[in-house]
């Protein structure tokens, strides 16, 4: 089972920083796997990132993703106030089984 | 526009059952793959099942394996959960989610899904 380790665990920026979001698999994957969602609070998950770095219908691009084998990274190049969020990330790996990582929570500074 | 609105959750004793549905609409619902996603209190996302668009192949976590399962009805754009033998890990907000299969530059890639789309989810406690 491939395990996806987030980090870091909680991201204290301001608006307009930049977030780097990073997100290692314990044994190399396709990045056709590698999918990235956030998660407001209260809120369902959304999708943002899939394919490593396709961003999804209606995602602003400011978002991008990256990376390739085990190592992989949400970039979000300017904060806005609704994208501080705990984002996931998650592989498909083509067995239809999901894993997710543990979370990345960015927060206000 | 897409929509997922489970309903079904609630509180049940430690051993019992529950059933969660999601109404599908706006797509067409025979044509996707669906999953069924849960959270925790205060953590992470778990993926627990998967059921093609003619429920056929289905698969489960190990979490859930035996204990839980998952059907649709095409005709009725519905998705079920069937959840027995439940214990107070189970509590959690489950959440259905559509499952679209992954296409880049004209290619489609068989058994490569992500969840494109979520319900706001259903919230199921249970009490030891």
């Amino acid at each position: 089972e491939v395990v996806l380790t987030q980090s870091p665990g909680i991201l204290s920026l301001s608006p307009g920083d930049r977030a780097t979001l990073s997100c290692r698999a314990s044994q190399s994957i396709s990045s056709n796997y590698l999918v990235w969602y956030q998660q407001r609070p209260g809120q369902a998950p959304r999708l943002l990132i899939y394919g490593a770095s396709s961003r999804a219908t209606g995602i602003p691009d400011r978002f991008s993703g990256s990376g390739s084998g085990t190592d992989f990274t949400l970039t979000i190049r300017r904060l806005e106030p609704e994208d501080f969020a705990v984002y996931y990330c998650q592989q498909s790996g083509g067995s239809l089984e999901w894993t997710f990582g543990q979370g990345t929570k960015v927060e206000i500074k | 526009e897409v929509q997922l609105v489970e309903a079904g959750g609630g509180h049940v004793q430690s051993g019992g059952s529950l059933r969660l549905s999601c109404a599908a609409s706006g797509f067409a619902f025979s044509s996707y793959s669906m999953s069924w996603v849960r959270q925790a209190p205060g953590k992470g996302l778990e993926w627990l099942s998967y059921i093609s668009s003619s429920s056929s192949p289905i698969n489960y976590a190990d979490s859930v394996k035996g204990r839980f399962t998952v059907s649709r009805d095409n005709d009725i754009y519905a998705l079920y959960l069937q959840m027995n033998s439940l214990t107070a890990e189970d509590t959690a907000i489950y959440y259905c989610a559509r499952a679209k299969l992954f296409c880049r530059d004209g290619s489609c890639y068989s058994n490569i899904y992500y969840f494109d789309s979520w319900g706001q989810g259903a919230l199921v406690t249970v009490s030891s």
